[in-house]
């Protein structure tokens, strides 16, 4: 059974500072990883999504990476801002032809200015 | 392209309650799942359909039901609420049936129920 871990569950940081988000998995056998944005009280933004045949996808500030051997991933984010202050979950598929998910708990940043 | 929209945005039931909520999915997406996240539990897959057909089913109840239309737009149905079943509703579309797809969530439904 897939498990997939964000650890800090909680992360603070002054604006200005490049920091790295972690999210690791049990079952490296994935077809992708996918990263998502949820603010307070709100739906989910798709980040980024890395296939398992790439190693990084970058959109603007942000930079994903994953290492399957490992089961590792991270979503590094550059020259932080308060509004880049959210929950970041990492989820992975399910193997086989369906679209279920597998999430992290998430990890909860703030941004200060 | 229209995101996804969920219907109602917010609401309260009392115990013992149904409920239904829809999903209408982004423009020419045939698969739609549904999620319900806790602070508890985080974010729990309830079930997933592709053209009008469930795919996979997470591990709930069965108070808990869905179904696909033609269109593709999904209602999920909640019978003889729980407190417990108090959380944040999400639905998710993509375009393929696979797990290779990007998957695209909606503002989801805030259901409390008392």
């Amino acid at each position: 059974k897939q498990e997939v871990t964000q650890i800090p569950a909680a992360l603070s940081v002054p604006e200005g500072e490049n920091l790295v988000l972690n999210c690791s998995f049990t079952d490296s056998a994935i077809y992708n990883l996918q990263w998502f944005r949820q603010d307070p009280g709100k739906g989910l933004t798709s980040l980024l999504l890395i296939q398992s045949s790439q190693r990084e996808q970058t959109s603007g500030r942000l930079n994903a990476s994953l290492d399957k051997s490992s089961g590792r991933s991270t979503l590094y984010i550059a020259a932080s801002q308060p509004g880049d202050s959210a929950t970041y979950l990492c989820a992975v598929p399910q193997s086989g032809a369906n679209s279920k998910l597998t999430f992290g708990k998430g990890i909860t940043l703030s941004v200060r200015p | 392209k229209a995101g996804v929209t969920q219907t109602p945005r917010y609401l309260i039931k009392t115990r013992g309650q149904q409920v239904t909520l829809s999903c209408s999915p982004i423009s020419g997406h045939r698969s739609v799942s549904w999620y319900q996240q806790t602070p508890g539990q985080g974010l729990q897959f309830l079930f997933e359909y592709f053209s009008e057909t469930q795919r996979n089913k997470g591990n709930f109840p069965g108070r808990f039901s869905g179904r696909q239309f033609s269109n593709s737009r999904s209602e999920m149905n909640v019978s003889t609420l729980e407190l417990g079943d108090s959380a944040l509703y999400l639905c998710a579309s993509s375009f393929g049936a696979g797990n290779t797809d990007t998957q695209y969530f909606g503002p989801g439904t805030r259901l409390t129920v008392l």
